[in-house]
């Protein structure tokens, strides 16, 4: 049963501090997503990556924000430094060209 | 630029229909989807349909497409308890492939 899979599903941490959020793509997905989900704004595209290439990061800030795909079987995005606005639901979703996206469960972040 | 747009409440009585309506502004949209997300989960696709169609059936849903006036609903028949959830309108073009979602129509079932 191919899934995406998203690590940790919940992390609570303090202002100031790094976090990391890992997602897993399905296997032979060449498109990977990730999406940011508050009450406000919805779902967001904050980057995605093609054959593990950024494709497009404009929506994520620059200054905090960075996603890379270190292999094909690996997404990662860091904050640093971490603040209360970042508190959201991040979703990763992977797909291949001309398909549905797929979603992991997504990844819960409370920045106190 | 891409832009989805959706209302974001719907009240509907166990056994009516339901229908969540959507618009879009890109013009070159290849694929249009609908997906559901339950509490606590991620999102599920529940259908979509190529651009050149004007409509889909699927069970209890169906999907009517207006590419003319860029307007995509779902309708879901018989609805139950268990169809509370929110549905995201999300499209899609060939030349980048990047999936735009709408902000999701929170669907609320009264008994």
């Amino acid at each position: 049963d191919a899934r995406v899979t998203q690590t940790p599903r919940h992390k609570v941490t303090e202002m100031g501090q790094e976090v990391t959020m890992r997602c897993q793509p399905i296997l032979g997905h060449n498109t990977v997503f990730w999406y940011r989900q508050t009450m406000m704004q919805g779902l967001e595209l904050l980057a995605y990556f093609r054959n593990r290439a950024p494709l497009d990061d404009s929506g994520m800030p620059k200054d905090r924000f960075s996603a890379e795909m270190p292999d094909a079987t690996l997404a990662t995005l860091k904050i640093q430094p971490s603040e209360p606005r970042d508190s959201a639901v991040y979703f990763c979703a992977s797909k291949r060209l001309n398909t549905e996206a797929f979603f992991g469960q997504g990844t819960r972040l409370t920045v106190v | 630029g891409e832009d989805v747009e959706q209302s974001l409440f719907l009240s509907v009585r166990e056994g009516d229909s339901s229908v969540i309506n959507c618009t879009y502004t890109d013009s070159s949209s290849t694929y249009l989807y609908w997906y559901k997300q339950e509490p606590g989960a991620g999102l599920q696709l529940l259908t979509y349909i190529f651009s050149n169609m004007d409509m889909k059936q699927d069970q209890r849903l169906t999907v009517l497409l207006n590419k003319k006036d860029k307007h995509l609903s779902l309708r879901i028949a018989d609805t139950q308890t268990g169809d509370s959830a929110i549905y995201f309108c999300a499209e899609t073009a060939n030349r980048d492939d990047k999936i735009i979602f709408g902000k999701g129509t929170r669907l609320h079932i009264l008994p």
